[in-house]
């Protein structure tokens, strides 16, 4: 199984600056389509998780552009420009381009 | 609007099986594989499979061979997911996710077993 390596574990940001999580995978995730299948989500405290970034960049509907995704093969990263308090919560990685569907162990956003 | 909505919690003894339902809507429901993904107590999120809700055909995660089953009722746009031999460690909320991207997720449904 692909393993998802994400850092830090823990976060404390303070509230207007950036932040950035890191995502590494055992082994590469492009898809022989082509396709890079590395998602963010982002779970708040007694919430389903919710997905902010597919394909490694894609930001969904809705979510501010305050976050981003970047990277390639097996390094990926998701950054938030200003952190606001509502973006406390834990933050994991997951791929799709492998069988089984992997998750990062999250990382936990909180301020300082 | 897409929408998810599962079945409510559940408290089983060790031993017995759960079934969890997951109702989809505002889309065409056998055009959309759906996911299983659990998360025990203070853990993160572990993927258990996936269903086509169009052909019926499943894949589950080795873990979970022999206990997991995923089915469907396309009448009402519903995929099951039922795990049988419970033990403690089963504990956890439950979730149904959208395609393999995972872009829409249900509400969760807390399964907890207990004696």
């Amino acid at each position: 199984d692909v393993v998802l390596t994400q850092s830090p574990l823990s976060l404390p940001v303070t509230l207007g600056q950036p932040a950035s999580i890191s995502c590494r995978s055992s082994q590469s995730l492009v898809h022989s389509d082509g396709n890079t299948y590395l998602s963010w989500f982002q779970q708040r405290p007694g919430q389903s998780p919710r997905r902010l970034i597919y394909k490694v960049s894609n930001r969904d509907s809705g979510v501010p552009d305050r976050f981003s995704g970047s990277g390639s093969g097996t390094d990926f990263t998701l950054k938030i420009s200003r952190v606001e308090a509502e973006d406390v919560g834990v933050y994991y990685c997951m791929q799709c381009t492998h069988w089984p569907r992997t998750f990062g162990p999250g990382t936990k956003v909180d301020i300082k | 609007q897409v929408h998810l909505v599962q079945s409510g919690a559940e408290v089983k003894e060790p031993g017995a099986s759960v079934k969890v339902s997951c109702k989809a809507s505002g889309y065409t429901f056998t055009d959309y594989s759906m996911n299983w993904v659990r998360q025990a107590p203070g853990q993160g999120l572990e993927f258990m499979g996936t269903i086509n809700p169009g052909s019926g055909s499943a894949n589950h995660v080795q873990k979970f061979q022999g206990r997991l089953t995923m089915t469907r009722d396309t009448s009402t746009s519903t995929v099951y997911m039922e795990l049988s031999s419970l033990t403690s460690d089963d504990t956890a909320v439950y979730y149904c996710a959208r395609t393999n991207q995972m872009g829409v997720w249900g509400q969760g449904t807390t399964v907890t077993v207990s004696s």
